[in-house]
């Protein structure tokens, strides 16, 4: 099974902040990789698939990159809606497996 | 409007069953993969099984292969997860995804399975 490893596992940040979040891949996906994110209680819900396509109706400050196995999703403001628990996908190969999460927090 | 809406959770002794059913709206049903994806509670989330538009083509994580089922019925815009043989690790919410082939889409609210004596 490949395994997908986020980093960080938290992360606090205030609102206009930029963010990084990484996401590696045991071996090489393409760019077969999706980033969602999570609220408490909720569904996630997709953001970004094939690692830099951003899903419709998505805002534009969230951004994907990478290819292989390192990517990176980048929130270049960091909004009050956008605190969550972010998660990678990997759909290269059976299993799917997504990461663990990296918790964005409130400063 | 997308709409994915689960039900058949619920508390199950260990060794039970328990069928999942997804009804869909708001697109081609029939036209999409399907996926069951879960998440045990305070965890991160796990793909368990998913279907071919057509049925046709079935793919299941190792560790409930043989023990749950994915099945649909397009003419009733319906997707199925039956599970059997379940243990206390198969606790979580259960959501149903559009999608499955790659990315996943849409969700459902999800479905909460709890197996406990």
């Amino acid at each position: 099974d490949i395994q997908m490893t986020q980093s960080p596992s938290t992360l606090s940040a205030s609102v206009g902040d930029r963010v990084t979040i990484t996401c590696r891949a045991s071996q090489s996906i393409s760019s077969w990789l999706a980033w969602y994110h999570q609220k408490p209680g909720k569904a996630p819900k997709l953001l970004i698939y094939k690692a830099s396509t951003l899903e419709s109706g998505v805002p534009s400050r969230f951004s994907g990159s990478g290819s292989g196995t390192e990517f990176t999703l980048t929130i270049s403001s960091l909004q009050p809606d956008d605190f969550a628990t972010y998660y990678c996908q990997q759909y290269n190969s059976y299993p799917w497996t997504f990461g663990q999460g990296t918790k964005v927090e409130i400063k | 409007e997308v709409q994915l809406v689960e039900s058949g959770g619920g508390l199950v002794q260990p060794g039970g069953s328990l069928r999942l059913s997804c009804a869909a709206s708001g697109f081609t049903f029939s036209g999409y993969w399907m996926s069951w994806v879960r998440q045990a509670p305070g965890k991160g989330l796990e793909w368990m099984a998913n279907i071919k538009d057509d049925g046709s083509e079935k793919h299941y994580l190792d560790s409930v292969k043989g023990r749950f089922s994915i099945s649909r019925d397009n003419a009733k815009n319906s997707l199925f997860l039956q599970m059997n043989s379940l243990r206390a690790e198969d606790t979580a919410v259960y959501y149903c995804t559009r999608g499955g082939k790659e990315r996943f889409d849409r969700w459902g609210q999800g479905a909460l399975v709890t197996v406990s004596s």
